[in-house]
């Protein structure tokens, strides 16, 4: 038990669709990343919430638009993606910015 | 500039012998070190971290890793490598608050 979880665990969608990622955090933590992991490429950070405050947001394309409604939820809103965005995508939290970050384990969104 | 670097993308060792992957950074001031290990389909799970204090640092699953500042180094080890150790691990840093992790490095172990 990790105390992150994430759903959907596999996704397949059209560039045309919308879809929603979820992660869930039953660790009190403060804040929150997504992160994107291609295969043979570092693991990119996405989006850090930190108090349900968005504080960094790494040139990430507008067809990603996060959510965080409050301190143990957070979204990962997708549309009009790109085969390019085919990748997994990780949730982590951590009690604070800094400290170890625990991790759910990720969804695996196949973009067609 | 890169924060953390694995130099070896992909090892194997056999069954029972030593392992040791590597990690530097750059990174001035004293850093947050971590290990991570990724299965394949699963999130990143923590194997050990170094904040301070002393240099050789016990994880879980029988891990081990030393800080060397003097070579900006952070290299994991194991003894005994099991089968079920066939991982991706990575090294990561915390830099302006936040984690920047390697590129990672393959184990296969050979039975």
């Amino acid at each position: 038990e990790t105390g992150v979880t994430q759903t959907p665990r596999h996704l397949v969608m059209g560039m045309t669709n919308k879809k929603s990622l979820k992660c869930e955090q039953h660790l009190g933590h403060n804040a929150m990343y997504w992160y994107k992991q291609s295969a043979k490429k570092p693991l990119e950070l996405m989006f850090v919430y930190s108090l349900e405050e968005r504080v960094e947001n790494n040139s990430v394309p507008s067809r990603f638009s996060p959510e965080c409604p409050n301190s143990s939820h957070l979204f990962l809103h997708l549309h009009t993606l790109q085969p390019e965005d085919s990748a997994l995508y990780l949730c982590a939290s951590t009690v604070s910015r800094g400290n170890e970050q625990f991790f759910g384990p990720g969804t695996r969104l196949t973009v067609l | 500039a890169q924060s953390v670097t694995q130099p070896d993308i992909h090892i194997t060792v056999s069954e029972g012998a030593s392992l040791e992957l590597r990690c530097n950074y750059s990174y001035g001031a004293t850093p947050y070190l971590f290990w991570y290990v990724q299965s394949p389909g699963q999130g990143l799970q923590l194997l050990l971290k170094y904040f301070s204090g002393d240099t050789l640092v016990q994880g879980i699953k029988g891990f081990e890793a030393e800080f060397k500042r003097s070579q900006s180094s952070f290299n994991l080890r194991k003894p005994s490598v099991h089968w079920s150790d066939a991982a991706e691990y990575f090294c990561a840093v915390v830099e302006l608050n936040d984690m920047r992790f390697g590129a990672g490095t393959r184990l296969t172990v050979k039975p």
